[in-house]
């Protein structure tokens, strides 16, 4: 079965842009999560959405916006694009919501904003 | 105080050796708890869940304290595939993950 899969895997865009980020959960997975994972730190949470609704945001400012499709799939926008944003952008799914459920990774977008 | 703190090691180790890593968290109210393992510019993968019986999956074993909020793992018999970060996480929220900053584990021949 296929895992999360993530596109692009890579982008390169500069400050003041505009980018959306794209998810794909495991078959069968009702629940994304998207991370923000920086050189040298662990990931950091974002958001979470469980059928459609967003169940959790993390401290991201309001640049930072996501959205969950009726196929569970699922976008990451971030506006007016700052150098700090640069990093790993994670996509994690689970096939339910709360504590217990395992979260499953997918490759990741890498994000240099220059 | 951060939520999940691990000693950033390196732990540079032969072929075959035991080695354990070990993390602390501050919320008392934390539900569930993970080790994953993340390769150099890869994705976390999921290790192994932590409960607080103690479990074990081959060559690594985990344990749980939730008195001295206080997470292990320990990996006997290191192989050379075992080189990666070491990721201890918590999730105390009901849905965010919280993550140390990982432990860097190099084994060496």
């Amino acid at each position: 079965d296929a895992g999360v899969t993530q596109s692009p895997t890579h982008l390169i865009k500069t400050r003041g842009q505009h980018v959306t980020l794209r998810c794909s959960p495991i078959s069968g997975h009702k629940s994304v999560s998207w991370y923000q994972q920086v050189l040298g730190q662990g990931p950091q949470f974002i958001f979470q959405y469980y059928e459609k609704e967003e169940r959790g945001r993390g401290n991201f400012p309001d640049r930072f916006s996501a959205r969950q499709f009726p196929n569970y799939s699922s976008e990451l926008n971030v506006n007016a694009l700052l150098l700090g944003d640069s990093a790993l952008y994670l996509c994690a799914s689970s096939s339910g919501q709360g504590a217990l459920y395992e979260q499953y990774f997918g490759p990741g977008t890498r994000l240099t904003v220059t | 105080r951060k939520e999940v703190e691990q000693d950033p090691g390196p732990f540079n180790v032969p072929e075959g050796a035991t080695v354990a890593f070990n993390c602390t968290y501050s919320n008392s109210a934390s539900q569930s708890f993970f080790w994953y393992r993340q390769d150099c510019r890869k994705e976390p993968k999921l290790l192994m869940s932590v409960y607080s019986s103690g479990n074990e999956d081959g060559r690594f074993t985990a344990q749980l304290n939730r008195a001295s909020q206080y997470i292990s793992l320990l990996i006997r018999d290191s192989k050379l595939s075992d080189s990666a970060t070491y990721l201890c996480v918590v999730n105390h929220s009901g849905y965010a993950l919280n993550f140390g900053k990982g432990t860097s584990l190099l084994v060496t021949p």
